[in-house]
């Protein structure tokens, strides 16, 4: 199993550009979910989903989007990225109390 | 508010000694806790877990104590290595059909050789 991959590793936007991360499971897992993760802090809910086809916020939902049309798959968007979502983005997958996180992207807006 | 915080930001030992990293919970309808340790460039990895019915839990040279009378969550890792050097967070949920987490701000731990 690849586990919770992201993609890309790093990326750069300028301020007012749209863009997709990408994240994916392989563990069948329900429940998918987006944190940022600031310097010096801990991680922060964006958005989540039960199952496909159904997702919610969390702590940090303005300004990004998210769908699950697949079990697999939980793509997160900027749709007019400032330079306040400048983090490192995770991607986790939850089974029962364990969840497991994905090698991150790390993005700045410039 | 929710909030789930930490006694110290930096916790320095001894290769070989015992650690102890704290966490302090405010929302007493947590249920479920949960230690991460998160290694530069990478993603948190789940340590240990806790539920509100216990008090202690052990797991191979770490173990979780949760005080819910004063709110207190601990990690504490035997024979401390340098491998263990890493932030470690705490996380609460409650347990409902969310199963949102939410963490705390973090302790590194650095590991004297």
């Amino acid at each position: 199993n690849a586990g919770v991959t992201q993609t890309p590793k790093f990326q750069v936007l300028k301020t007012g550009q749209s863009m997709t991360l990408q994240c994916a499971q392989d563990m069948n897992h329900e429940y998918m979910s987006w944190y940022r993760q600031d310097p010096g802090m801990g991680l922060r809910l964006i958005h989540y989903s039960v199952g496909a086809g159904i997702t919610d916020q969390g702590e940090v939902p303005n300004g990004y989007n998210v769908s699950r049309s697949t079990t697999e798959d939980f793509p997160l968007r900027l749709l007019s990225a400032a330079p306040s979502q400048t983090s490192v983005y995770f991607c986790a997958s939850r089974r029962g109390g364990e969840q497991f996180f994905g090698p991150g992207t790390r993005l700045t807006v410039l | 508010g929710e909030s789930v915080g930490l006694h110290l930001p930096t916790l320095s030992v001894q290769e070989g000694d015992n650690s102890i990293i704290n966490c302090a919970y405010s929302n007493s309808a947590s249920d479920y806790f949960i230690w991460y340790k998160q290694e530069s460039g990478k993603g948190p990895q789940f340590i240990i877990d806790i539920r509100s019915n216990m008090d202690k839990r052990q797991g191979q040279r770490v173990t979780v104590l949760l005080n819910k009378t004063v709110k207190h969550l601990s990690l504490q890792i035997a024979a401390t290595q340098p491998g263990d050097s890493a932030v470690y967070f705490c996380a609460e949920n409650k347990v409902d059909s969310s199963y949102k987490l939410i963490f705390g701000s973090g302790t590194r731990l650095l590991v004297r050789p």
